[in-house]
């Protein structure tokens, strides 16, 4: 199946900093990338949807000013987490949708754990 | 909220029994996916059932989706250890540009 890699998978920083994710489809396209963000023990929430060569859609509730996404090529989007502060330590997962004629599937990425002190 | 509910939230069993994991949903759907997570770690896709499909086999996975009643099962049949995990199904909705919105999850233990 495709490969969608993170970088860095984890990442320990000091509140006020800023923190850069990236995620790449290694060996498709991918035209539509999206974020997740996961907190222990609980489900995925969609943070926003990452269109290359447009601007990202976020969903109800997220800070775009916040979460800076950045979709500049087809395999590749990146996340920034502004200012980060403690709350915002969580698991963030990328998924990446090849089009495959019918029915579409989303390929994830592994995932970076974000601890912010 | 659109989150989808599973259950049960944990199951625990043992190896070579059976694993049923329940999935229901509030809208109108294109296709129901199921992933595995181990712990930490990313999400794999397992099945993806489109809405005009009502069962699919894949290995050891057997999913089943009900459109009337909004919902799905998981069935693993002849459990191993290493399919312990959490389980998440995710539902594609209709007219939401593919956006996937999960469910609850199942956290599965299969015990030797």
């Amino acid at each position: 199946g495709a490969v969608v890699s993170q970088h860095p998978s984890r990442v320990i920083c000091k509140s006020g900093t800023s923190v850069k994710i990236e995620c790449r489809s290694l060996d498709f396209q991918a035209t539509t990338m999206f974020w997740y963000r996961q907190f222990p023990k609980q489900s995925l929430m969609l943070m926003a949807t990452s269109n290359e060569g447009s601007k990202a859609t976020y969903e109800q509730g997220v800070e775009k000013d916040k979460f800076l996404i950045n979709h500049a090529s087809l395999t590749l989007s990146t996340l920034t987490v502004t200012s980060a502060h403690p709350e915002d330590s969580s698991f963030y997962i990328c998924s990446a949708r090849q089009p495959s004629g019918g029915a579409d599937e989303q390929f994830f990425g592994p995932g970076t754990r974000l601890t912010v002190l | 909220s659109q989150q989808g509910e599973e259950d049960p939230q944990a199951l625990s069993i043992q190896e070579g029994e059976n694993a049923t994991m329940n999935c229901s949903y509030k809208t109108s759907i294109n296709n129901l996916q199921w992933y595995r997570q181990n712990s930490g770690r990313g999400l794999v896709h397992l099945i993806l059932i489109r809405s005009n499909e009502r069962e699919k086999h894949s290995g050891r996975l057997r999913v089943t989706l009900d459109t009337s009643k909004k919902s799905s099962s998981l069935l693993i049949t002849a459990s191993r250890a290493a399919d312990t995990a959490s389980y998440f199904c995710a539902t594609d909705n209709t007219g939401t540009a593919s956006k996937l919105t999960f469910g609850t999850g199942t956290r599965l233990q299969v015990t030797l």
